[in-house]
């Protein structure tokens, strides 16, 4: 099956610093990606659309000068955290559909902790 | 309108016993009812799908109930076993809107006890 994968699986920085998750699709390439934010014991907030070669589409209340999203390639979002401060942790999820398949696919999620 | 709400919060059941799981959403636009199951510090997972003109549909020991009029649907687990303790989701989507958005409901943590 289909597979996403995020890198890095956890990451600890400084607040002030600015973090970088990867979001690859391994076998398949995506237009578009999803990207999820999960507090503890809560369910997956969509934070924002990752669409290819064009600026990516942020839900209500996400700040996108915080939040930066490069879609570059059919296969990589990136999503940069800036200037990270300790309510950012969180777990940060992305997913991604393949064609027209109704079935989105999961990375495994980055554990975020700033400190 | 986009919301999926979701009950139990939580939910421990015996092994063997069968666990229930309820979601109601308002959006009818939503054509595509997936089930997630997540465990701790993994993304979601895809365990069962059903679209709102099949009542019902079973795979091994997770079967989804659905009432369209209702707008309901349901994840019954079989013979629920420790190994299916895990937070579930269910979430809905327009597949007609090539590529839109999941929707998630708020989650259900279930322990299944020996």
């Amino acid at each position: 099956g289909a597979v996403v994968s995020q890198h890095p699986s956890w990451v600890i920085c400084k607040s002030g610093t600015s973090v970088k998750i990867e979001c690859r699709s391994l076998d398949f390439q995506a237009t578009t990606m999803f990207w999820y934010r999960q507090f503890p014991k809560q369910s997956l907030m969509l934070m924002a659309t990752s669409n290819e070669g064009s600026k990516a589409t942020y839900e209500q209340g996400v700040e996108k000068d915080k939040f930066l999203i490069n879609h570059a390639s059919l296969t990589l979002s990136t999503l940069t955290v800036t200037s990270a401060h300790p309510e950012d942790s969180s777990f940060y999820i992305c997913s991604a559909y393949r064609g027209m398949d109704t079935e989105a696919f999961f990375g495994q999620g980055t554990r975020l902790t700033v400190v | 309108q986009q919301q999926v709400k979701q009950s139990p919060q939580s939910l421990i059941v015996q092994k063997g016993g069968i666990s229930i799981i309820n979601c109601a959403y308002e959006n009818t636009a939503f054509d595509y009812f997936p089930w997630y199951q997540q465990f701790p510090g993994k993304g979601p997972a895809l365990l069962i799908a059903i679209r709102p003109d099949v009542s019902e549909k079973k795979e091994g020991r997770f079967t989804i109930s659905f009432n369209k009029s209702a707008k309901q649907f349901s994840l019954h687990i079989m013979d629920s076993q420790p190994g299916d303790s895990a937070t579930y989701f269910c979430a809905a989507r327009n597949v007609k809107t090539s590529y839109d958005k999941v929707i998630f409901g708020p989650g259900t943590s279930l322990s299944v006890i020996p």
